[in-house]
């Protein structure tokens, strides 16, 4: 089983959709969560981190299920600008090397 | 302020040379990473320093992977006898120190071995 694991998508929404993206994780010991963007040939950016008791900024919203080992984001009312390919991230226990999902994709349309 | 810079931007070289690419962390950052993102892949952890010694080097995939760090500033990742494999973009991140959650991201250096 792949340590942070994605579904590639991608996902197709018409402006003004909600969209939801999980994400499920092996290590049983890792601590910190995170959601991170990532723009076509750009670096990767920190969107948000993910607490247990679920977050939210804006149109986004985190949410962690520890004894599932899964993650999710929702983006609500979608914007163009949204597109992007979405990272799911984990810190293991330790120092603070993060473990990477492949990704998914989300392209916004008009 | 300014952010993690990374040098080249790009480099095309020919299998079997040595290549080195060029980290500069956010002013101040102690912890500095680097990683690998191969087409369609996701980013593969290479290696971490924490101030200029290395306490993981677990990602570096072969022995023709080597990387420094000096001043606990620069970083310098060095790739001998390139093979066409290591195509990929290779993306440095510094974070405050090593229990800095958040990693800022160096925009990569793309190498293309031919």
């Amino acid at each position: 089983r792949k340590e942070v694991e994605q579904d590639p998508g991608p996902f197709n929404v018409p402006e003004g959709a909600t969209v939801a993206f999980n994400c499920t994780y092996s290590n049983s010991a890792s601590q910190s969560f995170f959601w991170y963007r990532q723009d076509c040939r750009k670096e990767p950016k920190l969107l948000m981190s993910v607490y247990s008791s679920g977050n939210e900024d804006g149109r986004f919203t985190a949410q962690l299920n520890r004894a599932s080992q899964y993650i999710s984001l929702l983006i609500r009312d979608s914007k163009l600008s949204d597109s992007a390919t979405y990272l799911c991230v984990v810190m293991s226990s330790g120092y603070s090397t993060l473990t990477f999902g492949k990704g998914t994709m989300l392209l916004v349309s008009p | 302020g300014a952010g993690v810079s990374q040098s080249p931007s790009n480099k095309v070289t020919e299998k079997g040379k040595d290549v080195e690419l060029r980290c500069d962390p956010i002013s101040g950052h102690t912890a500095l990473y680097w990683y690998r993102q191969s087409l369609g892949q996701g980013l593969e952890f290479l290696i971490y320093f924490q101030g200029n010694s290395a306490p993981d080097k677990s990602g570096l995939p072969s022995d023709r992977f080597s990387a420094e760090r000096t001043g606990g500033s620069v970083s310098t990742l060095t790739i001998q006898r390139t093979q066409q494999e290591d195509s990929a973009v290779y993306l440095c991140a510094s974070s405050l120190n090593s229990r800095g959650k958040t990693q800022y991201f160096g925009p990569g250096t793309r190498l293309l071995v031919l």
